[in-house]
C-alpha cells in the first residue's frame, strides 16, 4: 500500500538557517504529493503541493520538487524564522484514492 | 467563509463508554473524512462520507462509526473506547468526492481515555 517516509525530528535551526526535510514515498500510479503543516494547538494547514512529476510547489518561501525517478518530495526554506516553529508532515493522495496518506511529521523549532 | 468546526475542543472518557465527535464542514463542501491523529504519529485515515454514505474505510474496527447529514456536517461515534484511542480526531472536508481542489482541516478533538 501507500507509504510516506520522513526525516525524524525534532529539528533545530537557528533563524535565517537554511532548512531540508527529506521525504521519500511508496505509490502505486502517479500520487500527488503535499506538505502540511501544524502549529501548536491547530489543525493542519496545506503548505504546498504538486500533481506531477518534475513540479514545484512553493509557498511562504517554502519549496519542494516532485522526484519520480527518486520517490521524494524534500522541503526546503532558505532562511527560516521563528514563526515557522511546527510540525511539518508529508503526504500523498493515490490518482485514484480519496484519501491521504501521511508521514510521521518533523517537528521543527526555530531559535533567535 | 467559515472553515471546519469541529466540537469538542477536548474531552475525557473512561474505558469501555461511548463517544461521539462533531463536525461541521466548510461551506460549500459535501464531502467530509475523518482521520485519527496519535501522540507523536501522522494523521491516520478512519472513514469518508459522501452523499450520507461511507465511501471508503481505514483500518479501523467497526466499533468506529459515523453519519453524516443532509447540510453535510457529520459525527463519529466510537463504541467501548479502549486506551489506545486516545488521540487527536481530525474532520477535513472536500469540494468533492475526490479532493480535487484540497482539504480544509479543523482544529481537532483531543480525547483521552482513562
Amino acid at each position: 500500500g501507500d507509504s510516506v517516509t520522513q526525516m525524524e525530528g525534532p529539528v533545530t535551526l537557528s533563524e535565517e538557517a537554511f532548512l531540508t526535510i527529506n521525504c521519500t514515498y511508496t505509490a502505486t500510479g502517479y500520487p500527488s504529493l503535499f506538505w502540511y503543516v501544524q502549529y501548536p494547538g491547530e489543525g493542519l494547514q496545506l503548505l504546498l503541493k504538486a500533481t506531477k512529476a518534475d513540479d514545484k510547489g512553493s509557498n511562504k518561501g517554502f519549496e519542494a520538487t516532485y522526484r519520480k525517478e527518486t520517490t521524494s518530495f524534500h522541503l526546503e526554506k532558505g532562511s527560516v524564522q521563528v514563526s515557522d516553529s511546527a510540525v511539518y508532515f508529508c503526504a500523498l493522495k493515490g490518482g485514484s484514492n480519496y484519501k491521504l496518506t501521511f508521514g510521521k511529521g518533523t517537528l521543527l523549532t526555530v531559535n533567535p | 467563509e467559515t472553515g471546519v468546526t469541529q466540537s469538542p475542543t477536548h474531552l475525557i472518557k473512561t474505558r469501555g463508554q461511548q463517544v461521539t465527535l462533531r463536525c461541521s464542514s466548510q461551506s460549500g463542501h459535501n464531502t467530509v473524512s475523518w482521520y485519527q491523529q496519535a501522540l507523536g504519529q501522522g494523521p491516520q485515515f478512519i472513514f469518508q462520507y459522501y452523499r450520507e454514505e461511507e465511501n471508503g474505510r481505514g483500518n479501523f474496527p467497526p466499533r468506529f462509526s459515523g453519519l453524516q447529514f443532509p447540510n453535510y456536517s457529520s459525527e463519529l461515534n466510537v463504541n467501548a473506547l479502549e486506551l489506545d484511542d486516545s488521540a487527536l480526531y481530525l474532520c477535513a472536508s472536500s469540494l468533492d468526492l475526490q479532493g480535487s481542489y484540497g482539504y480544509t482541516f479543523g482544529s481537532g478533538t483531543r480525547l483521552t481515555v482513562v
